[in-house]
């Protein structure tokens, strides 16, 4: 079990669609994160947000949009997506930048 | 953040100990490695941290040389459920970043 949830666990979606992954913590953790992992790869740093402002951005393609609503919601808007996005991706908080990092068990991702 | 290199693959004898190496030579001194592990399909699960001192935990413990370029992660009495994929990451004190590395993935044979 993970107090990271993340939803939905798996999605297909076409190249046209809009879509959006979800992750919620109740653990009052101030700092989340995205993550993009490829089969056999280690997880690769997209976003990271700081009491709800975006810290960092990995040079992502502006069809991945982050939000975070507020302090216990990320959310990440897919939209215009390409096969090549398929991947499982990954959400994490912390309390903090000196505290281990929390994971959801992620969304695996399919674009056709 | 300084860059970690670890073995791509190991494996280890059910019931014996599993030392997974690390070596973090550019380490600077404000930060901190960490250790997860990552079991097919889900999330990294933290396993823990330190920055100069040993430390042990329930799940391992964590030997950092006294130089501090590398660390090495002992699993005293591993099972066959602690097979997976396992990162060492070094994290600077205070920063936003957490890059893994491309990690080892140990298996248990019974």
């Amino acid at each position: 079990d993970t107090e990271v949830t993340q939803t939905p666990k798996h999605l297909v979606m076409g190249m046209t669609n809009k879509k959006s992954l979800k992750c919620e913590q109740h653990m009052g953790h101030r700092a989340m994160y995205w993550y993009k992992q490829k089969a056999k790869k280690p997880p690769e740093l997209m976003f990271v947000y700081s009491y709800e402002k975006l810290s960092i951005n990995e040079s992502v393609p502006s069809r991945f949009s982050p939000e975070c609503p507020n302090s216990s919601l990320l959310n990440l808007h897919l939209h215009a997506l390409q096969p090549e996005d398929s991947a499982l991706y990954l959400c994490a908080s912390s309390p903090g930048f000196n505290s281990p990092l929390h994971f959801g068990n992620g969304t695996r991702l399919t674009v056709t | 953040d300084a860059k970690t290199t670890q073995p791509p693959s190991m494996d280890c004898a059910e019931g014996r100990a599993a030392n997974l190496p690390c070596n973090h030579s550019t380490i600077s001194g404000n930060e901190y490695v960490y250790w997860y592990r990552q079991i097919h399909s889900q999330g990294p699960q933290y396993i823990i941290h330190g920055l100069k001192n040993n430390e042990t935990n329930e799940m391992a413990s964590l030997i950092i040389t006294e130089d501090r370029k590398s660390s090495t992660l002992i699993l005293p009495h591993a099972t066959l459920r602690d097979t997976a994929v396992y990162y060492c990451i070094v994290r600077r004190l205070g920063g936003n970043q957490f890059y893994f590395g491309t990690g080892t993935s140990l298996t248990v044979i019974p």
